[in-house]
């Protein structure tokens, strides 16, 4: 069965400082990853994804995320925060000819200090 | 840039009451779905919908639910007698094909949050 974990409920950063949200998975395939942005009163937003191309995917606003089959993560990054960054963060994961069946993560939210 | 559109943003019905959840899916998309997340919990899926039938469910989608695309627009979700457990923000999602979330992510509305009594 497919899973994931995010390591962190909340993570707090000031703006200008790097941002590092954390997601473990469990595929017995090979998965495609998610990450999903949730601003307040928004809907679910697709931040990048993973498809067992490059490892390392660049996505929107900065946000870029590598995949680690070895620690089996897929850990977010952002080398500078913005005020507009603060919101809640989504690891999902679908399994390789899953189709668009998602398993979201618990999610992460992200504030962001001046 | 295209959107999934929910109706009503917020939705509160009495415990045994019928409500349905509108949504209208991105025009040129295929496929249907919806997910809740109940407060405090994981999104998680409900149901998915193509060619006007169902194509996977979970077990979470028992017998009180139904989904219905009744013209060329909008996908419904309808609740046949609300629980309180029911209150949840309820996802709509709309993509363009089948392939896996990778070459065909999903495209969600800014939820409906149902609040039973």
């Amino acid at each position: 069965a497919q899973s994931v974990t995010q390591l962190d409920s909340h993570v707090s950063v000031s703006e200008g400082t790097p941002v590092l949200l954390r997601c473990n998975y469990s595929s017995s395939y090979s998965p495609s990853l998610f990450w999903y942005v949730q601003h307040p009163n928004k809907g679910l937003q697709l931040l990048l994804k993973y498809t067992s191309a490059a490892t390392l995917v660049k996505g929107i606003n900065g946000f870029e995320a590598e995949f680690k089959k070895s620690e089996t993560s897929f850990h977010l990054t952002k080398p500078s925060a913005h005020m507009s960054d603060a919101a809640e963060y989504f690891c999902v994961v679908t399994p390789s000819g899953g189709y668009n069946k998602l398993i979201f993560g618990a999610g992460t939210r992200l504030a962001v200090h001046p | 840039e295209p959107e999934v559109t929910q109706t009503p943003s917020h939705q509160v019905t009495q415990m045994g009451q019928e409500v349905i959840l509108r949504c209208v899916p991105i025009s040129n998309h295929l496929y249907f779905y919806w997910y809740r997340q109940i407060l405090g919990q994981k999104v998680e899926f409900l149901v998915s919908f193509y060619n006007n039938e169902i194509s996977e469910k979970s077990e979470i989608f028992d017998d009180q639910f139904s989904v219905e695309r009744p013209d060329g627009s909008n996908f419904t979700l309808k609740i046949r007698s609300t629980k309180l457990e029911d209150s949840a923000m309820y996802f709509c999602a709309s993509s363009p094909s089948r392939g896996t979330g990778g070459n065909s992510p999903l495209h969600f509305g800014n939820g409906t949050r149902l609040t039973v009594t």
